[in-house]
């Protein structure tokens, strides 16, 4: 089946504690990116990544950190993580630019 | 800054009758315009893609539109059905390769 697969679902975790959340997809697409979902913000654009070892930020970089070593992978790393970090974060999948999205099942993330 | 806004907030309609979602965006110059349904607790389901060149797109009972010079998009749920209550989001993809996402209408399909 196609999907874009996000790793763990939920996680709380405390102020400072490195943190990665996995996503991975079978499409063999080459765009993916990261959200997070906040009530009254929206959806707001993490990171993207039009390919392999290209990367750029989003509107809402600060504090987060990507790597894309394979196409199918694209890990969001929180290297200290903060409670303003809370938050629902989604990961997505275009097989390129200006393709419709697929979209993971979300990360449930709480930083206390 | 690519600013999209959805309005109503929220609606309420009973059981078949025909839904209007409507999404505005700041920026004309987009590549696409998205429509993606959210269920509480999951993630988002693609409904719709409209390129910039084209007016419409439909699937079924829903049927999206787009007017690039007036910024503005229009979701059209026919019939609607209690299996349709969700939260709808339009996305807005920019040059830029950024993706704007208005904050979404919560429809309720009351049977």
């Amino acid at each position: 089946e196609a999907q874009v697969t996000q790793n763990p679902r939920y996680l709380i975790t405390v102020t400072g504690k490195k943190l990665t959340v996995t996503c991975s997809q079978n499409m063999n697409h080459e765009y993916m990116s990261w959200y997070r979902q906040d009530p009254g913000l929206g959806l707001r654009q993490i990171y993207y990544s039009m390919n392999v070892e290209v990367t750029d930020k989003g509107d809402v970089p600060e504090g987060y950190k990507v790597s894309r070593k394979e196409k199918r992978n694209f890990p969001l790393i929180l290297e200290s993580p903060s409670p303003n970090q809370t938050s629902l974060y989604f990961c997505a999948s275009s097989l390129s630019y200006g393709l419709g999205y697929t979209f993971g099942s979300g990360t449930r993330l709480t930083v206390v | 800054k690519q600013e999209v806004t959805q309005i109503p907030a929220a609606l309420s309609v009973p059981e078949g009758e025909n839904l209007v979602l409507n999404c505005s965006f700041t920026d004309s110059a987009i590549y696409n315009l998205q429509w993606f349904r959210q269920d509480p607790g999951k993630g988002l389901t693609s409904l719709l893609l409209i390129q910039s060149s084209q007016r419409e797109q439909t699937s079924g009972r829903l049927n999206a539109s787009l007017d690039k010079s007036s910024g503005r998009s229009t979701l059209y749920i026919a019939a609607s059905q209690p299996g349709d209550s969700a939260t709808y989001l339009c996305a807005a993809l920019a040059r830029d390769y950024k993706l704007s996402f208005g904050a979404g209408t919560t429809v309720t399909v009351r049977a």
